[in-house]
């Protein structure tokens, strides 16, 4: 069975300071990866996602993310960090068989 | 292009009484659809999935029910509530293993 480890589950930071938020995953298959992000009271948003190719991974708002088959890793990352980021953000694996299995989730809270 | 509906946006329910959430997906046929609930301050759980018209699969035992009447509509059901229940609940539709779409999410207060 597939797991994932979001070893952090609140990151303080200020604003237009970097963030990195960890992912870790388990699984015997190959696998496929995502991370969510989740504003108050709303649905989860795709940020982005890993599914072959280049292992550094753009995705929306300025984060990129960075697929580690060797450390089993898909850490999050965003060079200079807003307001508007704060938020919740799960990482999620997938592999044929199976359902998407997320991480307990990280909450972002950007300081001014 | 496809989209999910899901409502209502809040709920706030007795104990004891029953509970009815819909879920709809446009855009796109034959989707296999999810219910998730995240507690407070806790992550998400898959509740039930479906990859068909009527075939519902749970992954846990609980007091909620799912049922599938059409192909893009998914219903989650309590016959009667408990404070346990409580949550904020996201339909989700995934046509791919390319990711899932989820909608925008029901926050349920049972009292």
């Amino acid at each position: 069975a597939q797991s994932v480890t979001q070893l952090d589950s609140q990151v303080p930071v200020f604003e237009e300071a970097p963030v990195e938020l960890r992912c870790n995953y388990s699984s015997s298959v190959s696998v496929y990866l995502f991370w969510y992000v989740q504003y108050p009271n709303q649905g989860l948003q795709l940020l982005l996602k890993y599914l072959s190719g280049s292992t550094l991974v753009k995705g929306i708002n300025g984060f990129e993310a960075e697929f580690n088959k060797s450390q089993t890793s898909f850490h999050l990352r965003k060079p200079s960090v807003h307001i508007s980021d704060t938020a919740e953000y799960f990482c999620a694996v997938f592999s044929y068989g199976q359902n998407f299995v997320f991480g307990p989730g990280t909450r972002l809270s950007v300081l001014p | 292009s496809q989209t999910i509906h899901q409502w209502p946006a809040t709920l706030v329910q007795p104990v004891g009484s029953p509970l009815s959430l819909e879920c709809t997906v446009e855009g796109t046929s034959n989707p296999n659809l999810y219910w998730y609930r995240q507690a407070a301050g806790r992550g998400l759980q898959l509740l039930f999935y479906s990859v068909g018209i009527g075939q519902i699969s749970s992954e846990v035992p609980q007091n909620l029910s799912a049922s599938r009447p059409q192909d893009r509509q998914f219903i989650l059901s309590s016959k009667k509530l408990l404070l346990s229940d409580s949550g904020f609940y996201l339909c989700a539709w995934s046509g791919t293993l390319r990711s899932y779409t989820f909608g925008s999410g029901t926050r349920l207060t049972v009292v």
